[in-house]
């Protein structure tokens, strides 16, 4: 079983539809992550979590929400989706490390879930 | 803030011809510098990372980059690719404290016969 899991894989909604995308983690990692990769523009952060009591806007949060729900769960949601919203979805999460710094500085990735907004 | 360029889109190349993927990054001091890969369908690994010390570090897939202050650059090379090497390529930032990454736009790696 994948260490970081990511459901669906796949989704295609109508614009205007609410939509969650949920993430869970085997690592025990503190830190998850949600990125958006679009064509040409490479991941870009939508949002991060450090822990389940600490969420933090990343470059391009407009349009998301995210709720940690536990210290293995981070789901993404979008209240009312649009078309530009159309992109793979990335969770990540990375290890708090012995002196709360850097551990390995390793981003572990799920597999993506895919999301199509008519 | 720290940013990154990758100024090539697209790289097709022989298979066991030699290989370099050019990263460039901002950033005020030393950055925490990271190559991933991305195979089609697949999330993304960790090829290589620099910290600090050694500036040229070796990774998987016998991969290596060499991290060049003067330039802020961190290039990333293999000597003979394979078919197997065929993906699309990340280079990324991080910032001491920070604890999140900046990514490039990923270059497509296409390998020919």
């Amino acid at each position: 079983d994948a260490d970081v899991t990511q459901t669906p894989r796949n989704r295609i909604t109508k614009t205007g539809k609410r939509i969650m995308l949920e993430c869970s983690q085997t690592k025990g990692h503190d830190r998850m992550y949600w990125y958006r990769q679009d064509p040409g523009l490479g991941l870009r952060l939508i949002y991060y979590s450090f822990d389940v009591k600490d969420i933090n806007k990343g470059e391009i949060s407009d349009g998301y929400s995210v709720s940690r729900q536990a210290q293995a769960k981070f789901s993404l949601s979008l209240e009312s989706a649009i078309p530009n919203q159309t992109a793979l979805y990335f969770c990540a999460t990375s290890d708090t490390g012995l002196a709360g710094g850097w551990n390995t500085g390793e981003l572990f990735f799920g597999e993506g879930s895919r999301l199509t907004v008519l | 803030a720290q940013s990154v360029t990758q100024p090539d889109i697209h790289i097709t190349v022989s298979e066991g011809a030699s290989l370099e993927l050019r990263c460039n990054y901002s950033y005020g001091a030393t950055p925490y510098l990271f190559w991933y890969v991305q195979s089609p369908g697949q999330g993304l690994q960790l090829l290589l990372k620099y910290f600090s010390g050694d500036t040229l570090v070796q990774g998987i897939k016998g991969f290596e980059a060499e991290f060049k202050r003067s330039q802020s650059s961190f290039n990333l090379r293999k000597p003979s690719v394979h078919w197997s090497d065929a993906a699309e390529y990340f280079c990324a930032v991080g910032a001491p404290n920070d604890y999140k990454l900046s990514f490039g736009a990923g270059t497509t790696v296409t390998v020919r016969a």
